[in-house]
């Protein structure tokens, strides 16, 4: 079975203070890795994915993520964070095709403080 | 930009009531998914939806809980007896290959 363990349960940060958000998951086969955000009151947003290729995945609003095979792992990172980046941040797994499950972590809230 | 939608966005219900929740997928998109997340809990999957039929299901989802396209456009979402513990936020998402797009979702709560 699927699982994904996000390691941060809330993170607090200054504005332009880098972020790094950890995400490892566990599964025997092919893999497809997205991350998510939730923006206070609204709904789930795809922020990035990956599916093959390279795995330095850049995505919306200057996040990237990068998926590390060897250490079952796809951390999103951002150099320099803002205000609005204040939101709660959700990785998720899929078993790959075009009709599946996806498997989340329990969620990051991260807070920038202005 | 389109979006799926869900309606109502708060529901309030009574142990033992039948409640439906009721999604809007985007239009092109074929394959529909329910989720849930409990206060404080991982969203969990609970349905997909392809072809006018189930294709897979958790073991959340059990006889109480049923899934419908009745038309061209909703996909709805019934629970016959509803528990306490059926109180969370439903999400309903909608895909047409590798993505899943994700509604605003309804929260239940279960009296």
């Amino acid at each position: 079975a699927q699982s994904v363990s996000q390691h941060n349960h809330h993170v607090i940060l200054s504005e332009a203070a880098s972020l790094e958000l950890g995400c490892n998951y566990s599964y025997g086969g092919t893999v497809n890795l997205f991350w998510y955000v939730q923006y206070p009151g609204q709904h789930l947003q795809l922020l990035l994915k990956y599916f093959s290729g390279d795995p330095l995945v850049k995505g919306i609003k200057g996040f990237e993520a990068e998926f590390i095979k060897s250490k079952f792992s796809f951390n999103l990172r951002k150099p320099s964070v803002q205000w609005s980046d204040t939101a709660e941040y959700f990785c998720a797994v899929g078993s790959g095709g075009s009709n599946y499950k996806l498997t989340f972590g329990k969620g990051t809230l991260l807070t920038v403080n202005p | 930009e389109p979006e799926v939608t869900q309606t109502p966005s708060h529901q309030v219900t009574q142990m033992g009531q039948e409640v439906i929740l009721r999604c809007v997928p985007i239009s092109n998109h074929l394959y529909f998914y329910w989720y849930r997340q409990i206060l404080g809990q991982k969203v969990e999957f609970l349905v997909s939806f392809y072809n006018n039929e189930i294709s897979e299901k958790s073991e959340i989802f059990d006889d109480q809980f049923s899934v419908e396209r009745p038309d061209g456009s909703n996909f709805t979402l019934k629970i016959r007896s509803t528990k306490l513990e059926d109180s969370a936020m439903y999400f309903c998402a909608s895909g047409n290959s590798d993505t899943q797009y994700f509604g605003p979702g309804t929260r239940l709560t279960v009296l």
